[in-house]
């Protein structure tokens, strides 16, 4: 059974400062991994998708990297603002399956510290 | 960007008492689905479904029942809350990625439960 975890469960970080988020999986046969945001109260808002065979995939200040065969991917913040506090998820799919079988980790709750 | 909507926002109620929660997506995605979201705990998926007339159980089993008689919509119901069933419910949609890169999931506010 896949299992994701992701350390720390807590970070702080004072604004402007670079970051990573870890996320890391049990088995190593995903089709694509997918970082999420969620916000106090609210739903989660989709970040990034990387597909198995991709390595990386960037959004603006965000980057996430995908090593497959270590079970690991990070999420990289640049220039970190008070705005991206919040709670980030990683979540892995298998093979020929679509959504229904994500798997999430608890998350990583972020605090940018003005 | 997809806009899913759910009602209530919040809802306090007794145990005994039959809830629907609401949930309904404006994009005609095909796909749905439920989560359960404990505080500090991961998602977990309670129901599905494919499209219209479809509706399938998820990984975590739940005594609600959901119907997809509408693309946008999709209720889910408790005949009789319990606290147990005390949690945040979360809606989602997604929509498949040109290039078979996956799906985009895409999530509503959520509606938090508490049963006394």
């Amino acid at each position: 059974k896949q299992e994701v975890t992701q350390i720390p469960a807590a970070l702080s970080v004072p604004e402007g400062e670079n970051l990573v988020l870890n996320c890391s999986f049990t088995d190593s046969a995903i089709y694509n991994l997918q970082w999420f945001r969620q916000d106090p109260g609210k739903g989660l808002t989709s970040l990034l998708l990387i597909q198995s065979s991709q390595r990386e995939q960037t959004s603006g200040r965000l980057n996430a990297s995908l090593d497959k065969s270590s079970g690991r991917s990070t999420l990289y913040i640049a220039a970190s603002q008070p705005g991206d506090s919040a709670t980030y998820l990683c979540a892995v799919s298998p093979p020929n399956f679509g959504n229904e079988k994500l798997t999430f980790g608890t998350g990583t709750r972020l605090t940018i510290i003005p | 960007e997809a806009d899913i909507y759910q009602t209530p926002r919040y809802l306090v109620i007794g145990t005994g008492k039959k809830i629907t929660l609401e949930c309904s997506q404006t994009m005609g995605h095909d796909k749905m689905y439920w989560y359960q979201q404990d505080p500090g705990m991961e998602l977990h998926l309670i129901h599905y479904s494919y499209g219209v007339n479809s509706t399938e159980k998820g990984d975590l089993s739940s005594e609600s029942t959901v119907s997809r008689i509408r693309t946008e919509h999709f209720p889910l119901t408790l005949e009789s809350a319990r606290p147990s069933h005390t949690s945040q419910y979360l809606c989602a949609s997604s929509v498949p990625q040109p290039g078979h890169l996956g799906e985009t999931q895409y999530f509503g506010p959520g509606t938090r439960l508490l049963v006394l």
